[in-house]
């Protein structure tokens, strides 16, 4: 079993749209969950980091995460063209120190 | 605003070579990491560093890979004898660690692209 995994999209959106991606994990001792953007060939860009139950805002940007279902999510409001990149789910396990990291949900934001 | 730094970004080395890849991780950052991408797949951990030694490292840091601190600011990361299957990008990581550990995030610096021939 994956530890977290992601679609891998392409998830295609217009201009203004919401883009909604998502995020599950194994194991349910996780304690804090990461949002990452990487365009190509460029690093890991943290958005914002969650790590108790519910919403957390920042701008444009929602992550919502929800410990019983072992589901985190990202929504991107008024989605931008410069939104498009791969979008990165990372995991930190209690006790480690480690990021844990989904393949990436690529996100394309057409004009 | 404080950064992570890699040098070289480009590394072209031959198979069975010793490659040496350099982090400037942010100044007041204690915990320092090596990931790894390879060309289309997920970023893996290689090992987290702090205190002057290893504290956890994955199955892929095997007796071919070492860390080291030699300064106050440098964080390297060696591949002894390079094989074509290390060819990806090596990113470094810092994060503060002052904040309780679950909240305190890692930065990336730019990477370094690593191609063995």
């Amino acid at each position: 079993q994956k530890e977290v995994e992601q679609n891998s999209g392409p998830l295609s959106v217009p201009e203004g749209a919401i883009a909604s991606l998502n995020c599950t994990y194994s194991d349910r001792g996780s304690q804090s969950f990461f949002w990452y953007r990487q365009y190509s060939g460029k690093s890991p860009e943290l958005i914002m980091f969650i790590y108790s139950n519910g919403d957390k805002e920042d701008g444009r940007f929602t992550a919502q995460l929800n410990k019983a279902s072992q589901y985190v999510s990202l929504l991107i409001r008024d989605s931008q063209p410069s939104d498009s990149a791969t979008y990165l789910c990372a995991v930190n396990m209690k006790g480690f120190q480690k990021l844990v990291f989904g393949t990436g949900t690529r996100l394309l934001v057409s004009p | 605003e404080p950064e992570v730094t890699q040098t070289p970004s480009h590394q072209v080395t031959q198979m069975g070579q010793e490659v040496i890849l350099r982090c400037v991780p942010i100044s007041n950052h204690l915990y320092f990491y090596w990931y790894r991408q390879i060309l289309g797949q997920k970023v893996e951990f290689l090992v987290s560093f702090y205190n002057n030694e290893i504290s956890e490292k994955s199955e892929i840091f095997d007796d071919q890979f070492s860390v080291e601190r030699p300064d106050g600011s440098n964080f390297t990361l060696k591949i002894r004898s390079t094989k074509l299957e290390d060819s990806a990008m090596y990113f470094c990581a810092s994060r503060e660690g002052t904040s309780g550990g679950y909240t305190d995030t890692q930065y990336f610096g730019p990477g370094t692209r690593l191609t063995v021939l």
